[in-house]
């Protein structure tokens, strides 16, 4: 089945400066990726998703790149903020309804 | 609009006892999925159901666990004779279709089994 594989598990920054976590899956039939912002105590919430038809999606501070030929997929934050810090989830869909996570990268931004 | 929501929001049991965890979800969304996180994990797929069928199971640990869905709105996740390895949170959530869709999380329910 598919695997998710995340990294770094923690991820330490300066105000202003920018972060990336990396992600690899193994279904090749896998071809949608959202990521999820969780607070502590709450949901996970997406913040962004990227299609298997697209190599690269942004929105504002976030963007998204897919590699379909070497199956990863990366999120970068620029000009971090505090308010960023929350435990990032990767994702990847190789089936309908189903979504296989990745472990997690704790991202903390240092005022 | 309302989010998906779940009850009870925290749940304290003993071994060896059912418990019963609810999930509304948003209002006209066909697809309902539940997850299970065990502490600093990710999350696990346990089942999803599109209308009120459930076409993928295969992430449900046990026989001891089993879910329902009427009325393509609530759904119930059950888990029997509880272990206390079943301890996580187990968040629902919800999508406008199955396919490449957001999935829309509820904030789980945290169950801890003595």
């Amino acid at each position: 089945g598919e695997n998710v594989e995340q990294h770094p598990s923690t991820l330490s920054v300066q105000e202003g400066d920018s972060a990336v976590i990396k992600c690899t899956y193994s279904d090749s039939a896998s071809n949608y990726f959202p990521w999820y912002k969780q607070e502590l105590g709450k949901g996970p919430q997406l913040i962004i998703d990227i299609r298997s038809n697209v190599g690269e999606k942004k929105d504002q501070r976030i963007a998204v790149t897919l590699n379909k030929t070497a199956k990863h997929f990366s999120l970068h934050i620029t000009e971090t903020q505090p308010e960023d810090s929350a435990v990032y989830f990767c994702a990847a869909s190789p089936t309908a309804g189903k979504l296989i996570f990745g472990q997690g990268t704790t991202l903390q931004v240092k005022p | 609009g309302a989010g998906v929501s779940q009850s009870p929001s925290n749940k304290v049991t003993e071994k060896g006892k059912d418990v019963e965890l609810r999930c509304d979800p948003i209002s006209g969304h066909t697809a309902l999925y539940w997850y299970r996180q065990r502490l600093g994990q990710g999350l696990e797929f346990l089942i999803y159901f599109q209308g009120n069928s459930a076409p993928d199971k295969s992430g449900l640990p046990s026989d001891r666990f089993s879910a329902e869905r009427t009325g393509e709105s609530v759904s119930t996740l059950t888990i029997q004779r509880t272990q206390q390895e079943d301890s996580a949170v187990y968040l629902c959530a919800s999508s406008l279709v199955a396919i490449q869709e957001t999935q829309y999380f509820g904030p789980g329910t945290r169950l801890l089994v003595l």
